[in-house]
């Protein structure tokens, strides 16, 4: 069975230091797909990054960069110089096949 | 601007009623999925469609049944709703891929409350 661990709960920050957010998965397939989500006080699940299994290099896009290693199984999320509006509920979620599923989420608090 | 609509943002029911949580998507997605998300559980899959009349069962399908009667429309049914059924109810959907998955798009979430 396909299981996502986010072992924190809540991590509270002030504006600008960096954070990381961890995920650790679970999933006999050889295949595989690997998300991150934000939900922000809006309720509105937000896509941000999907990682074929197949693909180890790690992405940046802005001040969020991911950290995909196989050989522990973790597909780690960064911000970088947090922000007040990084503040949200944030999910990795890890795919079988044509379905979802989650992990109980990080909650990140940015403090002014 | 493509889209995940629920009908309600809250509700409040009370135990024992039928509630209708209706979604509507407009990207002409096949794959469509309820979940409820509740502190500490993060999401659970309650049920998914694939295509128009076709339901399958998530993880905890137990006290619901779904409706898929047209492809941009599904339906979540409480047909008793109970206290623990209290919680967050979110809808999505998906294309259909050849590599069996893509990009969940999500509604704003229903809050229900039953007393």
């Amino acid at each position: 069975a396909q299981k996502v661990t986010q072992a924190q709960t809540e991590i509270s920050v002030v504006e600008k230091e960096d954070v990381t957010l961890d995920c650790v998965y679970e999933t006999r397939d050889t295949t595989y797909y690997l998300f991150w989500y934000k939900q922000p006080p809006s309720g509105e699940l937000v896509f941000l990054i999907r990682r074929n299994s197949f693909d180890e290099q790690n992405e940046i896009s802005g001040r969020y960069s991911w950290n995909f290693q196989k050989s522990t199984s973790s597909f780690n999320f960064t911000i970088t110089a947090s922000q007040v509006v990084d503040s949200a509920v944030y999910f990795c979620a890890l795919t079988g096949f044509q379905k979802l599923v989650f992990g109980t989420g990080t909650r990140l608090l940015v403090s002014p | 601007d493509v889209k995940v609509t629920q009908s309600s943002r809250y509700l409040v029911k009370r135990t024992g009623e039928k509630v209708f949580l209706e979604c509507v998507q407009d990207m002409d997605h096949e794959n469509m999925f309820w979940y409820r998300q509740d502190p500490g559980l993060g999401l659970r899959l309650i049920y998914f469609s694939y295509d128009v009349k076709m339901k399958e069962k998530g993880d905890i399908p137990e006290g619901y049944s779904v409706s898929r009667e047209k492809k941009e429309r599904f339906s979540l049914i409480l047909e008793s709703a109970s206290t623990n059924q209290t919680s967050m109810y979110l809808c999505a959907s998906s294309p259909r891929t050849s590599d069996g998955t893509g990009e969940l798009f999500f509604g704003e979430g229903s809050r229900l409350t039953v007393l």
